[in-house]
């Protein structure tokens, strides 16, 4: 299994600013996915992140908004920009799939006020 | 797209007591997914289903896939206020590893 930390855990913002958040993988993958769980919903996905290229974007979901790094095998960072109201989530990411079991980190709660 | 259904949405149960979560698909399912989430936090990953008929236990957990693999049922035993959570079942599209999501299953144990 795959152990995946995630961070920070929560956080609480002002509009219009920008959050980063890391999620560090104790083993190498091909493949890290970003997730955002609105309130009293189920996860969406945002984006895919490969190593090496740029992430794909689910519909719905855009660069400028959600850029994502994904420098190594290992680690990968989603952004939140401009940050409003209808951003606060839970956002989660994870590895595996694909026949594979799938793992997600602990997840950052975030609040913008 | 495919879509997956989760029954019920939330359940109410007196500890000691058996329960059943369902999850449909639209779609012959290629990988079966059930998650654990505490209000708030991660997923906290409990089994993966792959073939037609598989079923899988861990501790008082049982999951099943059914033999058309379009449907799935999580089973606790004799439950306990520590199964209390959101329960989450979740499929692999086939589509590069990323996985779509039912609605949840709120389950609530009472003591």
């Amino acid at each position: 299994s795959a152990v995946i930390s995630q961070k920070p855990s929560r956080d609480i913002c002002q509009r219009g600013t920008s959050l980063t958040i890391q999620c560090q993988v104790d083993s190498q993958v091909t493949m890290m996915f970003w997730y955002r769980q609105q309130p009293g919903q189920s996860l969406t996905l945002i984006a895919t992140a490969n190593q090496g290229s740029e992430a794909t974007y689910e519909s719905g979901f855009v660069i400028d908004k959600f850029p994502i790094s994904r420098p190594n095998l290992t680690f990968s960072t989603l952004t939140v920009s401009n940050m409003s109201p209808e951003d606060s989530s839970i956002y989660l990411c994870s590895v595996g799939g694909l026949s594979t079991e799938a793992f997600f980190g602990q997840g950052t709660r975030l609040t913008v006020v | 797209s495919q879509e997956l259904e989760q029954s019920p949405q939330s359940l109410i149960v007196q500890e000691g007591k058996n329960l059943t979560i369902n999850c449909t698909s639209s779609k012959t399912l290629y990988g079966l997914y059930w998650y654990k989430q505490k209000y708030g936090e991660g997923l906290i990953f409990l089994m993966m289903l792959q073939k037609g008929g598989e079923e899988k236990s861990h501790e008082k957990i049982t999951a099943k896939l059914d033999e058309k693999k379009q449907q799935s049922s999580l089973h606790i035993t004799a439950s306990q206020p520590s199964h209390a959570g959101i329960y989450l079942c979740g499929a692999d599209d086939n589509q590069g590893g990323k996985l779509i999501f039912g609605q949840g299953t709120e389950l609530s144990v009472k003591p």
